[in-house]
């Protein structure tokens, strides 16, 4: 089966940028989607199709997808950003994620 | 608005059934699919399985085919995920989230999410 595979952590200075990166067998062949979840809370949509931000998400939030490694990057990193994410994709029969990435805010 | 409603924390016994529910509100319950993910404490999301009220149709990822049934009721908009016999790996987070469509195509992500249901399983 299709497997993501996502650091553990990240950290970053505040106001500084953070990539979080998402890495899968030709992943840049596939729609790859990140998902942010706080503390005690639902995930949510941040990037959908590599690149595109839902409608309320912040353009500090932008993604990427190549190769092997699918990329998203927070510009400009707040206090409120630390969360954890998640990518995914669509393999043909199953939706996969990522194991996610804990993203600390210094 | 589009709003998913989860039921609430539920505490169950080794071998006991249950039955969730997701109550979808603010868009046409029918027309889109409902996804049922996984959390483990501490652990990352895990895909079960999806329905299309519409027609009911429904699709389980393999590691889970076999230890739940996932089904909906289009006359009250509510999906269900449910266990006839419960094991304390069964104890996690579950999250109902909706499938995007659009008019042309239905791609491979949710855009709205429930506020999840605890489900606790302990002797």
């Amino acid at each position: 089966s299709y497997e993501l595979t996502q650091p553990l952590s990240v950290s970053v200075a505040l106001g500084q940028t953070a990539r979080i990166t998402c890495g899968g067998n030709n992943i840049g062949s596939k729609n790859v989607h990140w998902y942010q979840q706080k503390p005690g809370q639902a995930p949510v949509l941040v990037i959908y199709r590599d690149s595109n931000r839902p409608s309320g998400i912040p353009e500090r939030f932008s993604g990427s997808n190549s190769g092997n490694t699918a990329t998203l990057t927070i510009s400009r990193a707040q206090a409120g950003d630390e969360a954890d994410y998640y990518c995914q994709v669509w393999d043909s029969i199953n939706w996969v994620f990522g194991g996610g990435t804990k993203l600390t805010v210094l | 608005e589009v709003q998913l409603v989860q039921s609430g924390a539920e505490v169950k016994k080794p071998g006991e059934s249950l039955k969730i529910s997701c109550k979808g509100s603010g868009y046409s319950f029918t027309s889109y699919w409902i996804g049922w993910v996984r959390q483990m404490p501490g652990k990352g999301l895990e895909w079960m399985g999806i329905i299309y009220p519409g027609d009911s149709d429904t699709r389980y990822s393999p590691s889970f085919q076999g230890q739940v049934t996932i089904s909906a009721d289009k006359s009250i908009s509510t999906a269900y995920l449910q266990w006839s016999s419960l094991k304390a790996s069964d104890t996690a987070m579950y999250y109902c989230a909706r499938r995007y469509c659009s008019s042309t195509s239905c791609p491979y992500y949710f855009d709205y999410w429930g506020q999840g249901t605890l489900v606790t399983v302990s002797s």
